[in-house]
């Protein structure tokens, strides 16, 4: 496709809930990246991938997250048992290789009520 | 530790005015400094970018100047409009995912 999408671009859950966030990234991208963007902040790092291999998952804020890649093109980010802090814009990106031009997509908007 | 500290928070200028934002980065081993803009309800868009390599880069009405001594690179607008009000954000990186800044947001007013 042209850029990153994203879907869905709005999920309302419930406390509890699980939740899975899609990524397709810019075809031929081999770095992907997911990020959190908290109203009025900037886009803090989540997770990184190159092809299938996920190598950075530092900025993942509990064993709750979790993110794969299983064929080197589309991600899935999941959210566990949702709390009210997990409430953000979810923000992937991909670029050609790290270091080098990313390009976001239009993110999802997660509420957790 | 916030490796990208990025000002002011917001930034009002008049139509045709040169707003200017500034950041400051801790690790020398960026290699990397990309600004993004960003819309209410979008994904960031990348605008311009510099590598350490050169001290100024012009693109359309953006450019960005660097002093790698200092550890600091700005953001000029020239000519802003009202269109550019969004948020913009600095980022840096050496091949690793992008830290941001905090994000500035500007308002052109006419």
């Amino acid at each position: 496709g042209a850029g990153v999408s994203q879907s869905p671009r709005y999920k309302v859950a419930k406390r509890g809930q699980d939740v899975a966030l899609r990524c397709d990234p810019i075809s031929g991208h081999v770095s992907l990246f997911w990020y959190q963007q908290a109203l009025g902040q900037g886009p803090e790092f989540l997770t990184y991938f190159q092809n299938e291999a996920q190598l950075d998952k530092s900025g993942l804020p509990s064993d709750r997250f979790f993110a794969e890649r299983p064929e080197g093109s589309v991600s899935t980010l999941k959210i566990q048992r949702t709390q009210q802090e997990d409430s953000a814009v979810y923000l992937c990106a991909s670029s050609a290789k790290i270091g080098t031009e990313a390009f976001f997509g239009q993110g999802t908007r997660l509420t957790v009520v | 530790q916030q490796q990208v500290k990025q000002s002011p928070q917001s930034l009002i200028v008049q139509k045709g005015g040169i707003p200017i934002i500034n950041c400051a980065y801790e690790n020398t081993a960026f290699d990397y400094f990309p600004w993004y803009q960003q819309f209410p309800g979008k994904g960031p868009a990348l605008l311009i970018a510099i590598r350490p390599d050169v001290s100024e880069k012009k693109e359309g009405r953006f450019t960005i100047s660097f002093n790698k001594s200092a550890k600091q690179f700005s953001l000029h607008i020239m000519d802003s409009q009202p269109g550019d009000s969004a948020t913009y954000f600095c980022a840096a990186s050496r091949r690793t995912p992008l830290v941001f800044g905090k994000g500035t947001r500007l308002s052109v007013i006419a």
